[in-house]
């Protein structure tokens, strides 16, 4: 099993640019969720799901987007980007929404 | 409103100590407290977890100890080496529909040959 597979490992986007970051599981779990990552901030919840077809906002929800069509797979969009999104992002997957939560390798951000 | 607060925020100590890291919550609905390990450039993972109705869980070197009356939980890293050296994150989850994870914001530990 490959795990939690997140594509891109580095992108450099322009202000006003958008972009999709990738995340796919191939443990049939059914909670997926992203994440962003910032120096003195700890982990941030930005969207999840419980299943295919099912969404909600996490805590920095602004300026993001999600959908989930697969079991497998959990992109998320960026809008147009802007600086303050400079961030790493982490997708992570779970059976469920308590227990243990297993993180991609996560795509390091940078928004000029 | 910081949900789960985490101290200290880096934490240097030589090999052979015992590094203690501490968490405080202040929802007495949570319910799941876990710890997890991450090392520069990897995404984090679980390291060990513990509920409220027991008081301390060892897993190997690693120990967390909980207080549920001061709404408090630590990790103890027993015996510690270089290789222990990571960022470690508390967190916090109620269940139910509500389960989402809320992190402390990390300790970077640094365990000195």
């Amino acid at each position: 099993n490959a795990g939690v597979t997140q594509t891109p490992k580095f992108q450099v986007l322009k202000t006003g640019q958008s972009m999709t970051l990738q995340c796919a599981q191939d443990m049939n779990h059914e909670y997926m969720s992203w994440y962003r990552q910032d120096p003195g901030m700890g982990l941030r919840l930005i969207h999840y799901s419980v299943g295919a077809g099912i969404t909600d906002q996490g805590e920095v929800p602004n300026g993001y987007n999600v959908s989930r069509s697969t079991t497998e797979d959990f992109p998320l969009r960026l809008l147009s980007a802007a600086p303050s999104q400079t961030s790493v992002y982490f997708c992570a997957s779970s059976l469920g929404l308590v227990g243990e939560q297993f993180f991609g390798p996560g795509t390091r951000l940078t928004v000029l | 409103q910081q949900q789960v607060k985490q101290s200290p925020q880096s934490l240097i100590v030589q090999k052979g100590g015992i590094p203690i890291i501490n968490c405080a919550y202040e929802n007495t609905a949570f319910d799941y407290f876990p710890w997890y390990q991450q090392f520069p450039g990897k995404g984090p993972a679980l390291l060990i977890a513990i509920r409220p109705d027991v008081s301390e869980k060892k897993e190997g070197r690693f120990t967390i100890s909980f207080n549920k009356s001061a709404k408090q939980f630590s990790l103890h890293i027993m015996d510690s080496q270089p290789g222990d050296s990571a960022t470690y994150f508390c967190a916090a989850s109620k269940g139910g529909s509500q389960g989402n994870l809320i992190f402390g914001k990390g300790t970077k530990l640094s365990v000195k040959p």
